[in-house]
């Protein structure tokens, strides 16, 4: 089992609609939680962080369940912006080391 | 404020050649790490480092070294350059067990 798996997609949704990816990590001791944004032939950037009691950024809702290990993105009122890959990140504790998923891919649809 | 700069943005190797693509941050950050990126999957970790003199393996070591002499740089080097090498490589660094990375524009490496 991959540490980290994502659905590649890709997802292809209409502008202004709900979607909401998951991520699951197979370590139980991973300890901090982020979504990454990366745009074509970019970079990735901090997208948020995932905090035990879920928080919210606009439009933007990370929720972490420890119990099934996984985190959780939604985005709503999807814009065409929005289209990127979206790269689940998870540090184990005591590590110095990040480990990426593969990312989701989404369009948005105009 | 630069952030993370990788020098060269592109390049184009010979099988055998060899280079070193550079990384420097300007945020004191004494976390550095090196990914490669091939088209469609994730990042995985070559090396890091979490100071100066210090280094370790990430997940794909083979054909690459990397040295910290200073806080600032942290230059990955490819021996013997092979096609399988021809990815997209992002530099990184981070403050201690701080979450955000911080990313280089990526270094565009094909090897023919």
């Amino acid at each position: 089992r991959k540490e980290v798996e994502q659905d590649p997609g890709p997802f292809n949704v209409p502008e202004g609609a709900t979607v909401a990816f998951n991520c699951t990590y197979s370590n139980s001791a991973s300890q901090s939680f982020f979504w990454y944004r990366q745009d074509c032939r970019k970079e990735p950037k901090l997208l948020m962080s995932v905090y035990s009691s879920g928080n919210e950024d606009g439009r933007f809702t990370a929720q972490l369940n420890r119990a099934s290990q996984y985190i959780s993105l939604l985005i709503r009122d999807s814009k065409l912006s929005d289209s990127a890959t979206y790269l689940c990140v998870v540090r184990d504790f005591g590590n110095e080391k990040l480990t990426f998923g593969t990312g989701t891919r989404l369009t948005i649809i105009p | 404020n630069a952030g993370v700069t990788q020098t060269p943005k592109f390049r184009i190797l010979k099988i055998g050649q060899s280079m070193t693509l550079q990384c420097t941050q300007d945020m004191n950050h004494n976390y550095m790490y090196w990914y490669r990126q091939d088209p469609g999957m994730g990042l995985k970790l070559i090396y890091y480092s979490v100071g100066a003199g210090i280094t370790d393996k990430g997940e794909v070591p083979n054909g690459y070294n990397v040295s910290r002499s200073t806080t600032e740089d942290f230059p990955l080097r490819l021996e013997l350059a092979a096609p399988s090498q021809t990815s997209v490589y992002f530099c990184a660094s981070s403050y201690p067990s701080g979450g955000e990375l911080f990313f280089g524009e990526g270094s565009r490496l094909t090897v023919l």
